[in-house]
């Protein structure tokens, strides 16, 4: 079976300029987050999704970010304009449904931003 | 929210030693999973474990929820065992609707 895929796995831009990522979850996972990970940090939820639905969005930075699960499988994170301090590494993950937080949650490879 | 503290922050050992990784938080979970990130950035899947004790080969883990701590065992280690081990949790409590991490204990293994 295959695990939770992203897209691109690294990207350099320019700051001001936009950047998406892309991720598609374990077939059959109806929840689907995205993290952000910096540099000696542990992973911190951005968003999550209970199919097509934004179910907790309130760490995303608004302001800049976006996100969207359009029919309830792939997903995409928009950044525009991106600033240095978004160089990051952005995680998805995902899980069957989330009643509870109980189930396992399975993550991708990430994909690595600079912002120069 | 809930808060995640894990120890060792940084643990050097000689291949074939044993060690013991600690994870303690602050609150109630319904999910606790042990992750390990390799150089490349991959988190792997060690254990979901929100109660009771599990093994998978040379690696096992304990949770304790009554007394809100979990215990990573790594037996007879290995160089490739190197790497970021994380704690995570998922506060029942109605917290971040996500999983909550600690800071992760950096492993090293030398031959």
């Amino acid at each position: 079976e295959a695990g939770v895929v992203q897209s691109p796995r690294y990207k350099i831009i320019e700051k001001k300029q936009p950047v998406a990522f892309w991720c598609n979850p374990i077939s059959g996972h109806n929840t689907l987050y995205w993290y952000r990970q910096n540099l000696g940090q542990g992973p911190e939820l951005l968003i999550r999704y209970e199919n097509e639905e934004a179910v907790d969005d309130s760490q995303l930075p608004k302001d800049r970010f976006s996100a969207e699960r359009l029919k309830g499988v792939d997903s995409t994170l928009k950044i525009q304009p991106a600033e240095l301090g978004d160089s990051a590494v952005y995680l998805c993950a995902s899980s069957l449904r989330s009643w509870g937080g109980g189930h396992e949650q399975f993550f991708g490879p990430g994909t690595r931003l600079t912002v120069l | 929210g809930i808060q995640v503290e894990q120890s060792p922050p940084d643990l050097i050992l000689q291949e074939g030693a044993n060690s013991t990784l600690r994870c303690n938080f602050s609150d109630s979970v319904n999910n606790l999973q042990w992750f390990h990130q390799n150089p490349w950035g991959q988190l792997i899947n060690l254990f979901y474990i929100p109660s009771g004790t599990k093994q998978n080969g040379r690696l096992s883990a304990t949770t304790v929820a009554t007394e809100r701590y979990s215990l990573l065992y790594i037996s007879s280690s290995q160089t490739t065992d190197s790497g970021v081990y994380f704690c995570a949790v998922y506060d029942s409590g109605g917290g971040a609707d996500g999983l909550t991490f600690g800071k992760g204990t950096h492993l090293i293994i030398q031959p």
